[in-house]
Protein backbone atom coordinates (compact mmCIF):
# COMPACT_ATOMS: atom_id res chain seq x y z
CA UNK A 1 0.00 0.00 0.00
CA UNK A 2 0.65 3.78 0.17
CA UNK A 3 2.68 5.22 3.06
CA UNK A 4 4.16 8.54 4.13
CA UNK A 5 7.17 8.28 6.70
CA UNK A 6 8.20 11.42 7.73
CA UNK A 7 11.14 12.86 10.37
CA UNK A 8 9.67 12.14 13.85
CA UNK A 9 9.75 15.86 15.87
CA UNK A 10 9.63 17.82 17.61
CA UNK A 11 12.00 19.43 16.27
CA UNK A 12 13.19 23.09 17.60
CA UNK A 13 15.62 25.62 16.11
CA UNK A 14 16.82 28.73 16.97
CA UNK A 15 15.83 31.90 14.08
CA UNK A 16 17.90 31.64 11.12
CA UNK A 17 18.56 28.12 11.86
CA UNK A 18 18.45 25.81 8.68
CA UNK A 19 15.75 23.62 8.86
CA UNK A 20 15.21 19.92 7.00
CA UNK A 21 12.65 17.72 7.72
CA UNK A 22 12.94 14.01 5.94
CA UNK A 23 9.74 12.84 4.24
CA UNK A 24 9.73 9.37 2.17
CA UNK A 25 7.42 7.96 0.57
CA UNK A 26 5.75 4.14 -1.00
CA UNK A 27 3.71 4.19 -3.70
CA UNK A 28 2.25 1.92 -6.05
CA UNK A 29 2.32 4.15 -9.19
CA UNK A 30 3.80 8.21 -9.79
CA UNK A 31 2.33 9.95 -7.19
CA UNK A 32 1.73 13.73 -6.46
CA UNK A 33 4.15 15.11 -3.44
CA UNK A 34 2.75 17.85 -0.96
CA UNK A 35 3.73 19.53 2.04
CA UNK A 36 0.53 21.18 4.04
CA UNK A 37 1.69 23.54 7.48
CA UNK A 38 -1.00 23.66 10.19
CA UNK A 39 -0.22 26.85 12.54
CA UNK A 40 -1.54 27.16 15.84
CA UNK A 41 -5.16 27.19 16.15
CA UNK A 42 -5.56 27.10 12.26
CA UNK A 43 -6.51 24.94 9.52
CA UNK A 44 -4.14 22.48 7.69
CA UNK A 45 -3.18 24.77 4.54
CA UNK A 46 -0.85 23.31 1.43
CA UNK A 47 2.25 24.88 1.94
CA UNK A 48 3.68 23.37 -1.74
CA UNK A 49 3.45 20.62 -3.84
CA UNK A 50 4.93 19.17 -6.88
CA UNK A 51 3.62 16.42 -9.24
CA UNK A 52 6.26 14.62 -10.69
CA UNK A 53 9.99 13.65 -10.50
CA UNK A 54 12.69 16.57 -10.25
CA UNK A 55 9.89 18.65 -9.85
CA UNK A 56 10.78 21.17 -7.48
CA UNK A 57 7.90 22.77 -4.94
CA UNK A 58 8.29 25.93 -3.11
CA UNK A 59 6.98 28.69 -1.37
CA UNK A 60 7.24 31.10 1.76
CA UNK A 61 11.34 30.47 1.57
CA UNK A 62 10.52 26.58 1.83
CA UNK A 63 11.39 23.74 -0.86
CA UNK A 64 11.16 20.82 -1.83
CA UNK A 65 12.26 18.36 -4.61
CA UNK A 66 10.53 15.03 -5.92
CA UNK A 67 13.35 12.82 -5.70
CA UNK A 68 12.36 9.48 -7.60
CA UNK A 69 15.53 7.58 -7.02
CA UNK A 70 15.52 7.84 -3.61
CA UNK A 71 11.49 8.11 -3.18
CA UNK A 72 12.08 11.32 -0.79
CA UNK A 73 10.51 15.13 -1.13
CA UNK A 74 12.53 16.31 2.06
CA UNK A 75 11.62 20.32 3.23
CA UNK A 76 14.00 22.68 3.68
CA UNK A 77 13.95 26.27 4.38
CA UNK A 78 17.57 28.48 4.51
CA UNK A 79 16.46 30.58 7.55
CA UNK A 80 13.48 29.86 9.81
CA UNK A 81 11.42 32.69 11.47
CA UNK A 82 9.40 32.42 14.67
CA UNK A 83 6.45 32.63 12.81
CA UNK A 84 7.05 29.48 10.64
CA UNK A 85 6.47 27.31 14.24
CA UNK A 86 3.81 25.12 13.07
CA UNK A 87 3.23 20.87 12.49
CA UNK A 88 4.40 20.29 8.94
CA UNK A 89 2.56 17.16 7.07
CA UNK A 90 4.25 15.49 3.97
CA UNK A 91 1.53 13.47 1.80
CA UNK A 92 0.86 12.21 -1.69
CA UNK A 93 -2.00 11.25 -3.88
CA UNK A 94 -2.13 9.03 -6.41
CA UNK A 95 -5.03 8.42 -9.16
CA UNK A 96 -7.67 10.99 -10.20
CA UNK A 97 -8.98 12.09 -6.77
CA UNK A 98 -8.08 15.31 -4.87
CA UNK A 99 -9.07 13.78 -1.55
CA UNK A 100 -7.50 10.26 -0.50
CA UNK A 101 -4.53 12.17 0.01
CA UNK A 102 -2.20 9.60 2.17
CA UNK A 103 -0.86 11.68 5.28
CA UNK A 104 2.65 11.44 7.34
CA UNK A 105 1.94 11.54 10.81
CA UNK A 106 3.46 15.35 11.09
CA UNK A 107 6.41 16.92 12.73
CA UNK A 108 5.94 19.51 15.17
CA UNK A 109 8.75 22.85 14.59
CA UNK A 110 9.22 24.94 17.04
CA UNK A 111 11.50 27.75 16.22
CA UNK A 112 12.77 30.27 19.59
CA UNK A 113 13.95 33.90 19.03
CA UNK B 1 -17.64 32.11 4.82
CA UNK B 2 -13.89 33.00 4.41
CA UNK B 3 -12.57 29.82 5.07
CA UNK B 4 -13.84 26.06 6.70
CA UNK B 5 -15.76 26.29 10.24
CA UNK B 6 -16.23 23.55 12.67
CA UNK B 7 -17.36 23.21 15.90
CA UNK B 8 -17.15 22.44 18.61
CA UNK B 9 -13.33 22.77 18.62
CA UNK B 10 -13.53 20.24 21.57
CA UNK B 11 -15.83 18.00 22.59
CA UNK B 12 -15.23 15.04 25.37
CA UNK B 13 -18.06 12.32 25.96
CA UNK B 14 -18.31 9.71 27.79
CA UNK B 15 -18.06 5.98 26.49
CA UNK B 16 -21.43 4.79 24.85
CA UNK B 17 -22.75 8.20 24.00
CA UNK B 18 -23.67 9.49 20.69
CA UNK B 19 -21.99 12.85 19.07
CA UNK B 20 -22.02 15.09 16.47
CA UNK B 21 -19.88 17.15 14.57
CA UNK B 22 -20.69 19.72 12.45
CA UNK B 23 -18.69 21.44 9.39
CA UNK B 24 -19.49 24.81 7.78
CA UNK B 25 -17.24 24.55 3.91
CA UNK B 26 -16.73 27.49 1.97
CA UNK B 27 -19.97 29.38 0.83
CA UNK B 28 -20.00 27.86 -3.12
CA UNK B 29 -17.84 24.56 -2.38
CA UNK B 30 -19.84 21.64 -3.56
CA UNK B 31 -17.21 19.42 -2.40
CA UNK B 32 -16.71 18.36 1.31
CA UNK B 33 -14.31 15.94 3.07
CA UNK B 34 -13.84 14.23 6.32
CA UNK B 35 -10.69 13.16 8.04
CA UNK B 36 -9.73 12.59 11.27
CA UNK B 37 -6.53 11.99 13.18
CA UNK B 38 -5.43 9.87 16.06
CA UNK B 39 -2.99 10.47 18.29
CA UNK B 40 0.49 9.88 16.68
CA UNK B 41 -1.02 8.98 13.34
CA UNK B 42 -1.40 10.25 9.89
CA UNK B 43 -4.78 12.10 8.72
CA UNK B 44 -7.33 9.02 7.48
CA UNK B 45 -9.93 9.72 4.87
CA UNK B 46 -13.28 9.04 6.09
CA UNK B 47 -16.17 10.44 3.60
CA UNK B 48 -16.42 12.47 0.61
CA UNK B 49 -19.35 14.53 -0.49
CA UNK B 50 -20.34 15.96 -3.87
CA UNK B 51 -23.68 18.36 -3.01
CA UNK B 52 -25.72 16.43 -0.98
CA UNK B 53 -24.66 12.70 -1.79
CA UNK B 54 -21.49 10.62 -0.68
CA UNK B 55 -19.69 9.00 -3.79
CA UNK B 56 -17.09 7.64 -1.37
CA UNK B 57 -17.75 6.32 2.29
CA UNK B 58 -14.37 3.51 1.97
CA UNK B 59 -12.92 5.57 4.34
CA UNK B 60 -15.87 5.14 7.25
CA UNK B 61 -14.47 2.64 10.03
CA UNK B 62 -17.49 1.49 11.30
CA UNK B 63 -21.13 1.43 11.27
CA UNK B 64 -20.91 3.34 14.29
CA UNK B 65 -19.86 6.00 12.13
CA UNK B 66 -22.35 8.12 9.85
CA UNK B 67 -22.53 11.74 8.03
CA UNK B 68 -24.95 13.63 6.09
CA UNK B 69 -25.13 16.73 4.15
CA UNK B 70 -27.73 19.43 3.54
CA UNK B 71 -27.60 20.80 -0.04
CA UNK B 72 -24.12 22.21 -0.79
CA UNK B 73 -23.86 23.38 2.57
CA UNK B 74 -23.52 22.39 6.38
CA UNK B 75 -22.55 18.88 6.95
CA UNK B 76 -22.31 16.56 10.37
CA UNK B 77 -20.59 13.52 11.08
CA UNK B 78 -21.95 11.60 13.66
CA UNK B 79 -20.36 9.28 15.77
CA UNK B 80 -22.69 6.34 17.69
CA UNK B 81 -22.04 4.39 20.65
CA UNK B 82 -18.68 6.34 21.16
CA UNK B 83 -15.22 4.13 22.14
CA UNK B 84 -12.42 5.28 23.37
CA UNK B 85 -10.69 4.36 20.05
CA UNK B 86 -12.86 7.22 18.59
CA UNK B 87 -10.49 10.26 20.39
CA UNK B 88 -9.02 11.86 17.55
CA UNK B 89 -9.19 15.37 15.68
CA UNK B 90 -11.56 15.29 13.15
CA UNK B 91 -10.63 17.82 10.09
CA UNK B 92 -13.41 19.02 7.60
CA UNK B 93 -12.10 20.35 4.25
CA UNK B 94 -14.16 21.52 1.20
CA UNK B 95 -12.98 22.19 -2.30
CA UNK B 96 -14.30 24.39 -5.25
CA UNK B 97 -15.97 21.04 -7.38
CA UNK B 98 -14.15 17.94 -6.52
CA UNK B 99 -11.92 18.13 -9.64
CA UNK B 100 -8.62 16.31 -9.54
CA UNK B 101 -6.36 18.77 -9.24
CA UNK B 102 -8.50 21.29 -6.99
CA UNK B 103 -6.54 22.62 -4.03
CA UNK B 104 -8.79 21.42 -0.28
CA UNK B 105 -9.39 23.97 2.27
CA UNK B 106 -9.40 22.54 5.72
CA UNK B 107 -10.68 23.89 9.04
CA UNK B 108 -9.09 23.66 12.32
CA UNK B 109 -10.68 20.64 13.36
CA UNK B 110 -12.87 19.26 16.68
CA UNK B 111 -10.98 17.45 18.78
CA UNK B 112 -12.90 14.46 20.17
CA UNK B 113 -11.76 13.02 23.56
CA UNK B 114 -13.86 9.86 24.68
CA UNK B 115 -13.50 8.99 28.48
Amino acid sequence: GNSVTQMEGPVTLSEEAFLTINCTYTATGYPSLFWYVQYPGEGLQLLLKATKADDKGSNKGFEATYRKETTSFHLEKGSVQVSDSAVYFCALLLGGSNYKLTFGKGTLLTVNP
Amino acid sequence: GAGVSQSPSNKVTEKGKDVELRCDPISGHTALYWYRQRLGQGLEFLIYFQGNSAPDKSGLPSDRFSAERTGESVSTLTIQRTQQEDSAVYLCASSSSGGANEKLFFGSGTQLSVL
